[in-house]
């Protein structure tokens, strides 16, 4: 069965300690993996998408990459404004889009 | 006004009201999107419009209603719900159905 999984489910961070998100995924063709930032109460905000592995793409601290199995979003000197949740997302070859359940980020000045 | 935009944000309603929620996109878009969001579980798909057209219903029932009168509109009619509906109702939008989504704010329901 298709699905998206996303590790740590919960993440604490110190401001300035860069860390790593996990998005791993089985689909059967993968059309696209996107990455979402989703402050509470509000509507997921796109942050990138990534069509194939070795792809990397990068926003401020922010930084995605792709295998063919999982994706990265790593997050370089955070700062408190980063906190949220992130969710990963895949599209695969019949266009369905599949969620992950989030990593709550918070980052502790 | 730019990108995907949702009224109302808020809303309480009995089980027995009807209610309808909108969703309108700024961004020349053809696909359009109702999603589920509830506490601690992946966004859940409702519906799909591809140019006006419903292409896919994810075993809503049927006290959800769906009406797209065309590419830049979408809405959510509520008649009966229970409270177990109550959660985040998200709008999206893409170019194709293929592609980034893009979403709205939300509206926040809750049923009593």
């Amino acid at each position: 069965e298709d699905q998206v999984t996303q590790s740590p489910e919960a993440l604490r961070l110190q401001e300035g300690e860069s860390s790593s998100l996990n998005c791993s995924y089985t689909v059967s063709g993968l059309r696209g993996l996107f990455w979402y930032r989703q402050d509470p109460g509000k509507g997921p905000e796109f942050l990138f998408t990534l069509y194939s592995a070795g792809e990397e793409k990068e926003k401020e601290r922010l930084k995605a990459t792709l295998t063919k199995k999982e994706s990265f979003l790593h997050i370089t000197a955070p700062k408190p404004e980063d906190s949220a949740t992130y969710l990963c997302a895949v599209q695969e070859s019949g266009n369905q889009f599949y969620f992950g359940t989030g990593t709550s980020l918070t980052v502790i000045p | 006004e730019t990108g995907v935009t949702q009224t109302p944000r808020h809303l309480v309603m009995g089980m027995t009201n009807k209610k309808s929620l909108k969703c309108e996109q700024h961004l020349g878009h053809n696909a359009m999107y109702w999603y589920k969001q509830s506490a601690k579980k992946p966004l859940e798909l409702m519906f799909v419009y591809n140019f006006k057209e419903q292409t896919e219903n994810n075993s809503v029932p049927s006290r959800f209603s769906p009406e797209c009168p065309n590419s830049s509109h979408l809405f959510l009619h509520l008649h009966t719900l229970q409270p177990e509906d109550s959660a985040l109702y998200l709008c999206a939008s893409s170019r194709a159905l293929e592609g980034t989504q893009y979403f709205g704010p939300g509206t926040r329901l809750l049923v009593l």
